[in-house]
């Protein structure tokens, strides 16, 4: 799998917009990229994935680099239950059950100070 | 039931003792996974399961690891002769099939302690 590159952590002021940045240079055209989160002691949740194009859904925005090279996911204004860590993972186009896992980096803390 | 469900959510045992951890998914989902997430540390993948087939089960730690799926539903991992290092989180997850696109739901995890 192609490896992506996120902050360790982040801060943001409660009711403040939050960009959340990631690399994936090597990232090939066939890889989507996929955000979840996981909320302090819960399994993670999806978030938002998208390919090419920018995303939106009621959670979040994802802005991806016209060299899909990197993304930013954008919560338009974070609360105290956006505390999480959140992990950036590109996932290949299926060719055989290979591809079916997803691969979890460290992802990044983000902390929300009231 | 509405969401994947993993029990027991907490299990201690001792060093050498075998144990089972089982995982029901979302209903008509047929893709279920496996991770393991150690005292603040990532996820790291075990095995994954499409149908009752394993086609990719390459995180599989050692051969005291283990796990089936039957009639495409439940599946259970099983872990032999427990050691230390294998107290984790572990968590299981569904997706309705294969596909890039497919999102994966995740249960609360099983917590194993191992004294």
């Amino acid at each position: 799998d192609a490896k992506t590159t996120q902050p360790n952590s982040m801060e943001s002021n409660e009711e403040e917009p939050v960009h959340l940045p990631c690399n994936h240079s090597t990232i090939s055209g066939t890889d989507y990229i996929h955000w979840y989160r996981q909320l302090p002691s819960q399994g993670p949740e999806y978030v938002i994935h998208g390919l090419t194009s920018n995303v939106n859904n009621r959670m979040a925005s994802l802005a991806i680099a016209e060299d899909r090279k990197s993304s930013t996911l954008i919560l338009h204004r974070a609360t105290l239950r956006d505390a999480a860590v959140y992990y950036c993972i590109l996932r290949g186009v299926l060719s055989n059950f290979g591809n079916e896992k997803l691969t979890f980096g460290t992802g990044t803390r983000l902390t929300i100070i009231p | 039931g509405a969401g994947v469900s993993q029990s027991p959510s907490n299990k201690v045992t001792e060093k050498g003792k075998d144990v089972e951890l089982r995982c029901d998914p979302i209903s008509g989902h047929t893709a279920l996974y496996w991770y393991r997430q150690s005292l603040g540390q990532g996820l790291e993948f075990l095995i994954y399961f499409q149908g009752n087939s394993a086609p990719d089960k390459s995180g599989l730690p050692s051969d005291r690891f283990s796990a089936e799926r039957t009639g495409g539903s439940v599946s259970t991992l099983t872990i032999q002769r427990t050691q230390q290092e294998d107290s984790a989180v572990y968590l299981c997850a569904s997706k309705r099939g294969q596909g890039e696109t497919g999102e994966l739901f995740f249960g609360e995890g099983s917590r194993l302690t191992v004294l």
